[in-house]
């Protein structure tokens, strides 16, 4: 069974300052798929970003990129120029390859962007 | 485009109450999903719905059964309400139908209940 770890469960950043969280996941799988997903106050769960296991160039979106270790087993997210909306709950997430079904999520790391 | 839209928003229930929680997407997407998701943890699959006509369970079913009435809603219903299942319900929707790849799930906004 996969399961993803998130061992920050509270951060905090100035504005505009560069926050960067940490997510470590264990599979035996070869093909997969991470995820980050944010649940800021209004408890809707948007997606940031996603990462394919098969590609070795990160993703990136506007602010957020992450920095994807497949050897390592690591998927982090860096926030760039944070603002005030970014206050939230960021959730990883993994799904494996060939199944669109099961995403498995860690715990959570809260973000706070301090004024 | 509403996206994925929930119903109720809030419920208290008193345990060995019943309900059913509703849920419409409107991006014509084939699968379906319930999450739960309980404080300290992330979001846990209850059941999903890979294409119209077909329901399985997830990681956590027991006490509850999904519905999926039609390709645009997916029901998830409580019998016999309990304590334990005082939680914030999620449902999801992605575009591919059975096994896709790494498909993208979009979200409700969740509802709150309360089992007394």
């Amino acid at each position: 069974a996969q399961t993803v770890t998130q061992s920050q469960p509270e951060m905090s950043v100035q504005e505009a300052e560069t926050v960067t969280l940490s997510c470590t996941y264990d599979t035996s799988e070869n093909n997969y798929y991470l995820f980050w997903y944010k649940q800021p106050p209004s408890r809707q769960m948007i997606l940031v970003i996603r990462q394919e296991a098969y590609k070795q160039q990160n993703a990136t979106e506007n602010r957020f990129s992450v920095n994807f270790q497949k050897a390592a087993k690591s998927f982090s997210l860096k926030i760039s120029d944070s603002q005030l909306g970014d206050t939230a709950m960021y959730f990883c997430a993994f799904m494996r390859g060939g199944s669109n079904y099961k995403l498995t999520f860690g715990k959570g790391t809260l973000l706070t962007v301090n004024p | 485009n509403a996206g994925v839209t929930q119903t109720p928003k809030f419920q208290v229930l008193k345990t060995g109450q019943s309900m059913t929680l509703q849920c419409a997407q409107d991006m014509n997407h084939n699968s379906m999903y319930w999450y739960r998701q309980d404080p300290g943890m992330g979001l846990r699959l209850i059941y999903y719905s890979a294409s119209e006509g077909t329901t399985d369970k997830g990681e956590v079913p027991n006490g509850y059964n999904a519905s999926r009435l039609n390709k645009r809603e997916f029901s998830l219903r409580l019998e016999s309400a309990a304590p334990s299942q005082t939680s914030v319900y999620f449902c999801a929707s992605s575009a591919l139908s059975g096994r896709g790849f790494g498909d993208t799930q979009y979200f409700g906004p969740g509802t709150r209940l309360t089992v007394l």
